[in-house]
């Protein structure tokens, strides 16, 4: 079936440092690709999408690129603040058919000053 | 703000009681998600709703489980006879069919099961 696997947290950083969190997939076919964002308290937002091969997204500095060949679809951000604390889950969904989304398990990013 | 909204946020109760939760999308989507969200996990899908057809149901959801959506507007999901395992945070979520179908996600409702 149609799978994603992150990279285990916490994910632990100094404000400015360089975010990287891994997202790779499985899936028969060609899903789009989503970064959804929960910060402590709050419901899951979406944080950015693409929804074909080398496509990138981006949203508030974090960008990710759809890697087909790779299929991975990894999180980045080049300077991190305090406020970035949070859980990043990586998500899939296939464009055909039904349309549910498959996450990860989430990755915890804690940013210290 | 008329993002998604979900109803109660927390929800404690006794194993074996039935609880029903409430989730109202955002106004003119017609698609409607339910997932479900244990501690560490990323949330897993239970139920989909176009307008008011209940198109699709997870192995996940038991018979204990039942959602309905009437008239294509808010939605609720039943559990019967719950149990501890039944403990989770419940997502709702709505799309707009051909707005990329992206989801918006509600706050969630904490269920705990003593």
């Amino acid at each position: 079936g149609n799978s994603v696997t992150q990279m285990e947290g916490p994910v632990t950083l100094s404000e400015e440092a360089f975010l990287t969190i891994n997202c790779t997939y499985t899936a028969t076919g060609y899903p789009s690709l989503f970064w959804y964002v929960q910060y402590p308290g709050e419901g899951l937002q979406l944080l950015l999408k693409a929804t074909k091969a080398d496509d990138k997204g981006s949203n508030k500095g974090f960008e990710a690129t759809y890697r087909k060949e790779t299929t991975s679809f990894h999180l980045e951000k080049g300077s991190v603040q305090v406020s970035d604390s949070a859980v990043y889950f990586c998500a899939l969904r296939m464009n055909t058919g039904f349309q549910k989304l498959v996450f990860g398990t989430g990755t915890r990013l804690l940013v210290s000053p | 703000d008329t993002g998604v909204s979900q109803d109660p946020r927390h929800k404690i109760t006794k194993r074996g009681q039935n609880v029903t939760f409430r989730c109202d999308p955002i106004s003119e989507h017609n698609r409607l998600y339910w997932y479900r969200q244990t501690l560490g996990q990323g949330p897993e899908f239970l139920t989909y709703f176009q307008n008011e057809a209940q198109l699709e149901k997870s192995r996940l959801l038991s018979d204990r489980f039942s959602a309905e959506r009437p008239k294509g507007s808010f939605s609720t999901l039943e559990i019967q006879r719950t149990e501890q395992g039944d403990s989770a945070m419940y997502l709702c979520a709505s799309s707009l069919e051909g707005d990329s179908d992206t989801q918006y996600f509600g706050p969630g409702t904490r269920l705990t099961v003593l």
